[in-house]
């Protein structure tokens, strides 16, 4: 069954960055893209970008393009996503989700990134 | 930005209701529209994509509808398990954007 495993939570000082692992299994990696998708407390769910795994390219939405950079290693099946510049607003449960024609069908269980002095 | 507006953002229901929870977007997506269901301290789970379609295992009491601005999230007969929140996403441009949420409680 198809499993994506993400990274432990992080506590990062502003200015800092992130960087959130998404180990995926039970499909073929380089067939689907992952997106990222986070949620602040509260808040409702955030599109950040994706990655189609095969080529590389790279998607972003414009709230995030500068500080935000999504790669995979397709040899350990996995998509990273960094966030630099943090500041407190970036605190949020950080997800991937692999795509479904457009939609995120299946989702990482959440990575908590506590951005705090 | 294309802006996702869900009503009501609460609702209160008992086991066995049939409940409507609508979606609006700034402007037409055509049925480029995906629900999900969210329980506490979990990761959503896809429901209906382009607007109709009932995601494999997705119990059919289920069932969404609609096209350009307006939609709806029906469930027949609710469940104890259906009691969470529910977040409509479009997907007709970028960035895709999610509503606020509709927060499904028992009455």
């Amino acid at each position: 069954q198809v499993q994506l495993v993400q990274s432990g939570a992080e506590v990062k000082k502003p200015g800092a960055s992130v960087k959130v692992s998404c180990k995926a299994s039970g499909y073929t990696f380089t067939t689907y893209p992952i997106h990222w998708v986070r949620q602040a407390p509260g808040q409702r769910l955030e599109w950040m970008g994706w990655i189609n795994v095969g080529n590389g390219n790279t998607k972003y939405s414009q709230k995030f393009e500068g500080r935000v950079t999504v790669t995979r290693d397709t040899s350990a099946s996995t998509a990273y996503m960094e966030l630099s510049s943090l500041r407190s607003e970036d605190t949020a449960v950080y997800y991937c989700a692999r795509d479904g024609g457009e939609v995120f069908q299946y989702w990482g269980q959440g990575t908590l990134v506590t951005v705090s002095s | 930005d294309i802006q996702m507006t869900q009503s009501p953002s609460t609702l209160s229901a008992s086991v066995g209701d049939r409940v409507i929870i609508t979606c609006r977007a700034s402007q037409s997506i055509s049925s480029w529209l995906a629900w999900y269901q969210q329980k506490p301290g979990k990761a959503p789970k896809l429901l209906i994509y382009k607007a109709s379609s009932l995601e494999s295992g997705v119990p059919s009491r289920f069932s969404g509808s609609g096209s350009g601005t307006e939609f709806t999230l029906a469930i027949s007969s609710l469940q104890p398990d259906d009691f969470a929140t529910y977040y409509c996403q479009q997907y007709n441009s970028y960035p895709w954007t999610f509503g606020q949420g509709t927060k499904l409680e028992i009455k």
